[in-house]
């Protein structure tokens, strides 16, 4: 059973930028597709982009490009997130998600990012 | 981008009650939409996809129905851990965009 673990929560300062890893851990990265998805405190979640490791494809939403980028290192079977110019728009939960492409049917735990000043 | 319209936004039922969220997309989808499940401080739980395959493991009270651009989640005979919020997302076409999520609360 596939288990996505991710990195603890941070508390970033505005204009900064943040780094989250997810390791899958009991399974590989072979055939799937990585993806971001955050949650705002008290809001709904929000699709931020994907990587498919083994074709080297990233693809993100209009909201975060240019300004975040996922990465996989397949040797690892981890995946990262990076955002930068944080503002406290940003404050969210991020969960990293597996699928093949119809769902996700694993999560990682979540990442606290907290942005202030 | 596809818009996910999801409705009601929020439902008081009873347990044993049946109860039915919607989920519209802006065009046509096709079967290519997933149901979650979040409980409070959790990850969401992948319930059905491809608009009706439930998935392994979630309760057989749990249905998905629609194809094109009109899709239902039915809960029947509500449980007690059913309390929760429930989300809608396409994966017809990226960015693969999210409802608004239905909180379904006790009455």
């Amino acid at each position: 059973q596939v288990q996505l673990v991710q990195s603890g929560a941070e508390v970033k300062k505005p204009g900064s930028s943040v780094k989250v890893s997810c390791k899958a851990s009991g399974g590989t990265f072979s055939g799937y597709i990585l993806t971001w998805v955050r949650q705002a405190p008290g809001q709904g979640l929000e699709w931020m982009g994907r990587i498919a490791p083994n074709l080297g494809t990233t693809h993100y939403g209009q909201a975060f490009q240019g300004r975040a980028t996922i990465t996989a290192n397949s040797a690892t079977a981890t995946t990262y997130l990076e955002l930068i110019s944080l503002t406290s728009d940003d404050t969210a939960v991020y969960y990293c998600a597996r699928g093949r492409g119809d769902g996700f049917p694993n999560w990682g735990q979540g990442t606290l990012v907290t942005v202030s000043s | 981008d596809i818009q996910m319209t999801q409705s009601p936004s929020s439902l008081s039922a009873s347990i044993g009650d049946r109860v039915t969220i919607t989920c519209r997309a802006s065009q046509d989808i096709s079967n290519s939409l997933a149901w979650y499940q979040q409980k409070a401080g959790n990850a969401p739980k992948l319930l059905v996809s491809d608009a009706s395959r439930l998935e392994s493991g979630a309760p057989s009270r749990f249905s998905g129905a629609g194809s094109g651009t009109d899709h239902t989640l039915t809960i029947s005979n509500l449980q007690p851990e059913d309390f929760a919020t429930y989300y809608c997302q396409q994966y017809y076409s990226t960015p693969r965009t999210f409802g608004r999520g239905t909180r379904v609360e006790i009455k």
